[in-house]
């Protein structure tokens, strides 16, 4: 049974960078579109962009400027890199997986990890 | 941009009773190629990630019990359980993807 799993600091000082990655377990990273969502709290979810296994990206417009994805298929897991944080920042970060043949609806979450913007 | 919105806020309803949401697109979201309107639902539980319901707005996603049904055409989607279980408790999203992918503002199902 295929699972992800975020991890990183749950604790970001503003301007800094938010670094998570989420690991693939019980499956192959091949073939699938991976995908970073967050929900601010008590807030509606947030597509942030997803990450192909070949390497392919694409973002929300709205966080383009400051978002990178990456994808390590030797190591079956993905990162998202958030720059210049803010408070705005703060949420539940989840990693997600698209249903196979589809790209933007997501079929497979971690459990998400919650990470505070605050110095 | 597309938005989603989402109605009502909050719900309650009867154990045993119909529940029904909706969902209202600021534009359209049929996707030619297979004239179907880009459309997923999810249900999620405090503390849980989302779970997917439903795809191309009335697919099914396995698992999910037949008392959950999706529906709509046009800029309107539903998303109806038939009859209402106590597990059914959640907030239930509907999410776009016919360009950037879209979350509608959540719907608070209690009972």
């Amino acid at each position: 049974q295929v699972q992800l799993q975020e991890s990183g600091p749950g604790l970001v000082k503003p301007s800094e960078t938010l670094s998570l990655t989420c690991t693939v377990s019980g499956g192959s990273i091949s073939d699938y579109y991976w995908s970073w969502v967050r929900q601010p709290p008590g807030k509606e979810l947030e597509w942030i962009g997803y990450v192909h296994y070949t390497g392919n990206t694409n973002f929300n417009p709205s966080l383009r400027s400051r978002v990178s994805l990456s994808v390590d298929t030797s190591w079956n897991r993905f990162s998202l890199k958030l720059r210049s944080v803010t408070a705005a920042d703060t949420a539940v970060y989840y990693c997600a997986r698209a249903a196979r043949g589809a790209i933007y609806y997501f079929h497979l979450w971690g459990q998400g990890t919650l990470v505070t913007v605050s110095s | 941009d597309i938005v989603l919105t989402q109605s009502p806020d909050s719900l309650a309803v009867s154990l045993g009773e119909r529940a029904t949401i909706n969902c209202k697109s600021s534009q359209t979201i049929l996707y030619s190629p297979n004239n179907r309107n880009s459309l997923a639902w999810y249900q999620q539980k405090p503390g849980q990630p989302p779970k997917l319901l439903f795809y191309w707005t009335s697919i099914r996603e396995s698992g999910v019990p037949e008392r959950f049904s999706g529906s709509g055409s046009g800029t309107d989607f539903t998303l109806t359980i038939s009859s209402l279980q106590a597990e059914d408790v959640a907030v239930y999203y509907c999410q776009h993807y016919y360009t950037t992918p879209l979350f509608g503002g959540g719907t608070r199902l209690e009972i």
